[in-house]
C-alpha cells in the first residue's frame, strides 16, 4: 500500500528566503513521486515528477525536489520564496504507471512581504 | 492547447437530490480519473477508466455514486440522494495512456450539499 506524510500543514517564509516542504512516502514497491501546486478555486499543477531516473529533480517556476530512498522522503525545495508562491502543495506517490495517486494532506504555503 | 476542464464549477444540491457532475478530458487522453477532496485534504481516489472500460471502482464511497465514460471521452460522475458527507471537490484527471506517469488535472466542481 502507498501513502504519503506531508509534516506541517502550513508553512511561513520571508520573501526571498528558502522554501522546504516536507514529504514522506510509504511503498512496498519503488515509487513514483510527484509535487502538484493548488492556487483557490483552480486544479492541481504538476510542479515536478521523480520516475526512477536523476534524483535530483528539478521543476517548474524554481522548485526541486530529491528522492532519498534511505529516509523514504521528496522534500520540496526553492532558494528563493515569491510572493506568487502562495498556494496549497501536494505530494504524491503511485506504485507504477497509470495508477491511482496517493496524495498528502496538503501545506499550505504563505510568504511574507 | 485545451486542458481537462469539468462542469459546473459550483453545484449546491439539497439533501436527497440526485447530481450530475461532467468531465472533458484532454483529447485523446485514454485514462481518466475521479478523485474527491474534502475540505482541507488532499484528494482521494474514487474510480478510474480506460477508454469506455472503468477498470477500478474501490474509490467510490458507496453504491450512490455511479461514474460512466460511453464513448471513451467525456466522463459523468453521478451522485444519487446526495448527503452533507458528499461536500466536497471532485477532480478529474487524464493522462496519455496506462503507460503514462503524468496525470492533469481539470479545476473541480466544488459540491455542496445542504
Amino acid at each position: 500500500a502507498q501513502s504519503v506524510t506531508q509534516l506541517g500543514s502550513h508553512v511561513s517564509v520571508s520573501e526571498g528566503a528558502l522554501v522546504l516542504l516536507r514529504c514522506n512516502y510509504s511503498s512496498s514497491v519503488p515509487p513514483y513521486l510527484f509535487w502538484y501546486v493548488q492556487y483557490p478555486n483552480q486544479g492541481l499543477q504538476l510542479l515536478l515528477k521523480y520516475t526512477s531516473a536523476a534524483t535530483l529533480v528539478k521543476g517548474i517556476n524554481g522548485f526541486e525536489a530529491e528522492f532519498k530512498k534511505s529516509e523514504t522522503s521528496f522534500h520540496l525545495t526553492k532558494p528563493s520564496a515569491h510572493m506568487s508562491d502562495a498556494a496549497e502543495y501536494f505530494c504524491a506517490v503511485s506504485d507504477s504507471p497509470g495508477n491511482q495517486f496517493y496524495f498528502g494532506t496538503g501545506t499550505s504555503l504563505t510568504v511574507i512581504p | 492547447g485545451a486542458g481537462v476542464s469539468q462542469s459546473p464549477r459550483y453545484k449546491v444540491a439539497k439533501r436527497g437530490q440526485d447530481v450530475a457532475l461532467r468531465c472533458d478530458p484532454i483529447s485523446g487522453h485514454v485514462s481518466l480519473f475521479w478523485y474527491q477532496q474534502a475540505l482541507g485534504q488532499g484528494p482521494e481516489f474514487l474510480t478510474y477508466f480506460q477508454n469506455e472500460a472503468q477498470l477500478d471502482k474501490s474509490g467510490l464511497p458507496s453504491d450512490r455514486f455511479f461514474a460512466e465514460r460511453p464513448e471513451g471521452s467525456v466522463s459523468t460522475l453521478k451522485i444519487q440522494r446526495t448527503q452533507q458527507e458528499d461536500s466536497a471537490v471532485y477532480l478529474c484527471a487524464s493522462s496519455e495512456g496506462p503507460n503514462s506517469y503524468e496525470q492533469y488535472f481539470g479545476p473541480g466542481t466544488r459540491l455542496t450539499v445542504t
